[in-house]
């Protein structure tokens, strides 16, 4: 089946900096990505959707400042926090779309602030 | 608001039990009801995309069935092993089909061998 790439699988900073994660199709393109977060004990959230070449659409009280999100070519996109603080500690995943209705599946960034 | 709910949270079985699991969704709008199978550190893999009413799919040991007019999927494992030890997600997908998916919490498996 598809491969999707996410990097890096863990990621510790502190409260301040940015963090870029990045989503990679390995072998199809990938027109749209989407990035999803989850909280603990909670459901995986859509965050935004992610089309190449153009901006990202976000869901309603994400902030998009706060979650850049870049589709630059077909296979990559990634999503950088910024200024990341304690409570954006959350598990961040990405999937792409092949043709058709699967979607694959990143394996994830567990992001901690500290 | 749109939820997804799946029952139970989580589930612990002995090897060779058959169980099963259900996730209850929106019946308006509906285009598409996803499983996953999600095992720790991997990314979680497409097990059925489910679209028809009365649909039913299987995958080896694995079967799912579909009722979109009172909103339920169930997801059956036979004999289960403990290689099926995993996360298992639904997701619901509305009318519009753009791939954006509204999950359930999963239901986590247990096989005690």
């Amino acid at each position: 089946g598809a491969v999707v790439s996410q990097h890096p699988s863990r990621v510790i900073c502190k409260s301040g900096t940015s963090v870029k994660i990045e989503c990679r199709s390995l072998d199809f393109q990938a027109t749209t990505m989407f990035w999803y977060r989850q909280f603990p004990k909670q459901s995986l959230m859509l965050m935004a959707t992610s089309n190449e070449g153009s901006k990202a659409t976000y869901e309603q009280g994400v902030e998009k400042d706060k979650f850049l999100i870049n589709h630059a070519s077909l296979t990559l996109s990634t999503l950088t926090v910024t200024s990341a603080h304690p409570e954006d500690s959350s598990f961040y995943i990405c999937s792409a779309r092949e043709l058709g209705e699967k979607l694959f599946f990143g394996s994830g960034t567990q992001l901690s602030v500290l | 608001i749109l939820n997804v709910e799946q029952s139970p949270q989580s589930l612990h079985v002995q090897e060779g039990d058959s169980t099963n699991f259900t996730c209850s969704f929106p019946s308006s709008n509906f285009y598409a009801l996803h499983w996953y199978r999600w095992e720790t550190a991997k990314s979680p893999e497409a097990l059925f995309v489910m679209t028809l009413n009365g649909d039913e799919k299987k995958k080896g040991r694995i079967s799912a069935t579909l009722n979109t007019k009172e909103g339920y999927s169930y997801l059956y494992i036979k004999g289960s092993q403990p290689e099926d030890s995993a996360t298992y997600l639904c997701a619901f997908s509305g009318s519009s089909n753009t791939g954006k998916l509204i999950f359930g919490q999963g239901t986590t498996l247990q096989v005690k061998p």
